[in-house]
């Protein structure tokens, strides 16, 4: 059973700070991964999808990266904004099944 | 942003009363997704549709139900709501699952069971 975690639950970073968020899964037979970010009473706001065959995926000042062999996917910010304050979701599409499943996130605060 | 409406956006119902959820698309995805956001569970799959009367079970369905009869929309069904149900409830639609397509979200409806 494919399960996905996220570390840390939350963090605290100055502006103008680059930071990584972290997602791990235990199924390596995956289809995509996809990075969301949700802000409160919002719904989940598509960032980057990665598909299996790639390493990494960028737009903007976000960069993500798959490494499927280890079951890691990181979403790396570039000079951070307070406006960059939401919650971050990493989804995985298991191979030969419709669902995604999803993290339970990292509260991202970005501080003025 | 994908055109995506959940309605209503907020609901207050009593235990034992029926409810039902609507998801409306206008981009003619093929899938669609229910799932419900709960503190320290994240987001869970309820159900699943891959086409018109087209639906499966995903990791919590018990208590829900679902209907598809067109294209752009996706009804979730709560028979006989109870408290457990209290949760905020999303809808997504992908145009392809694992073909690289991305899923989209609407805004959620907040639903408490009192």
């Amino acid at each position: 059973k494919q399960e996905v975690t996220q570390i840390p639950a939350a963090l605290s970073v100055p502006e103008g700070e680059n930071l990584v968020l972290n997602c791990s899964f235990t199924d390596s037979a995956i289809y995509n991964l996809q990075w969301f970010r949700q802000d409160p009473g919002k719904g989940l706001t598509s960032l980057l999808l990665i598909q299996s065959s790639q390493r990494e995926q960028t737009s903007g000042r976000l960069n993500a990266s798959l490494d499927k062999s280890s079951g890691r996917s990181t979403l790396y910010i570039a000079a951070s904004q307070p406006g960059d304050s939401a919650t971050y979701l990493c989804a995985v599409n298991t191979s030969g099944t419709y669902k995604y499943i999803f993290g339970t996130g990292t509260r991202l605060k970005v501080l003025a | 942003d994908a055109g995506i409406t959940q309605s209503p956006r907020h609901k207050v119902t009593e235990t034992g009363t029926p409810v039902t959820l609507r998801c409306h698309q206008t981009e003619n995805h093929r899938y669609m997704y229910w799932y419900r956001q709960d503190p320290g569970h994240g987001l869970r799959l309820i159900h699943y549709s891959y086409g018109v009367k087209d639906t499966d079970k995903g990791e919590v369905s018990d208590g829900y139900s679902v209907s598809r009869s067109k294209t752009e929309d996706f009804l979730l069904t709560l028979e006989s709501a109870t408290s457990s149900q209290t949760s905020v409830y999303f809808c997504a639609i992908s145009e392809a699952t694992g073909r690289g397509q991305p899923q989209h979200f609407g805004d959620g409806t907040r639903l408490s069971i009192l």
